[in-house]
């Protein structure tokens, strides 16, 4: 157990759909990573955020969103939802914004 | 742009016969080097970090290298337990972690 929790753990919902992610890092972890992780495409790295502020941003597409809260949770939100954003989306956490990052065990979206 | 490659794309070994993950890289500013289990429907479960070349850790059967350019896991007698998707990351100078697409490693009993 890597200390990482995310929910849900699967979803099925409709094209056009829009859900939301959670994530609660490790105790004491201020940054706060999320992946999409597809057959075909591996681990994408999708945005990472610091202390409640974005850090770094990668191939995350407009539909997508995400935030850091004060008590430093996280969420995804993925609106108009397409069948192409299948796929397991992960959050990781980390001490500093340099060290080694832990992953949970995803959420499994599938767009029907 | 940061790329990592990762060979071969899989791998099938009998128990007990040793070898070796490649990992190469170009990254503006290594910061770090990881390498992650993965089994099916699971996240990934870290491993090592190395940090400069030169440097080499070690777990189990498990033994990771790092030079400039690539970073090797060497497997050293695996059982069928050891059956997994090995991926390498690295981290640069603005804090993405970029992954590999993983070698997929089967060991057969």
């Amino acid at each position: 157990d890597s200390g990482v929790t995310q929910t849900p753990k699967h979803l099925i919902t409709a094209t056009g759909q829009r859900v939301t992610l959670r994530c609660s890092p490790r105790s004491g972890d201020l940054s706060v990573y999320w992946y999409q992780q597809s057959l075909d495409q591996g681990l994408q790295f999708l945005i990472q955020y610091y202390n409640g502020e974005e850090r770094a941003k990668g191939n995350i597409l407009e539909r997508f969103s995400a935030q850091q809260f004060p008590d430093l949770h996280s969420e995804l939100n993925l609106s108009s939802l397409e069948l192409g954003d299948s796929a397991l989306y992960f959050c990781a956490s980390s001490e500093t914004r340099g060290n080694t990052i832990y992953f949970g065990e995803g959420s499994w979206l599938t767009v029907v | 742009e940061d790329q990592v490659t990762q060979s071969p794309e899989a791998l099938r070994l009998q128990e007990g016969e040793s070898s070796s993950l490649n990992c190469s890289y170009t990254v503006s500013g290594l910061r770090g080097l990881f390498w992650y289990r993965q089994d099916p429907g699971k996240g990934p479960e870290f491993l090592f970090t190395l940090y400069s070349a030169g440097e080499e850790k070690e777990k189990e059967r498990l033994k990771a290298t790092l030079t400039k350019k690539e970073s090797f896991l060497h497997i050293t007698a695996p059982k069928p337990e050891d059956s997994a998707t090995y991926l390498c990351a690295v981290k640069d100078r603005d804090d993405k972690i970029i992954f590999g697409k993983g070698t997929r490693l089967h060991i057969l009993p």
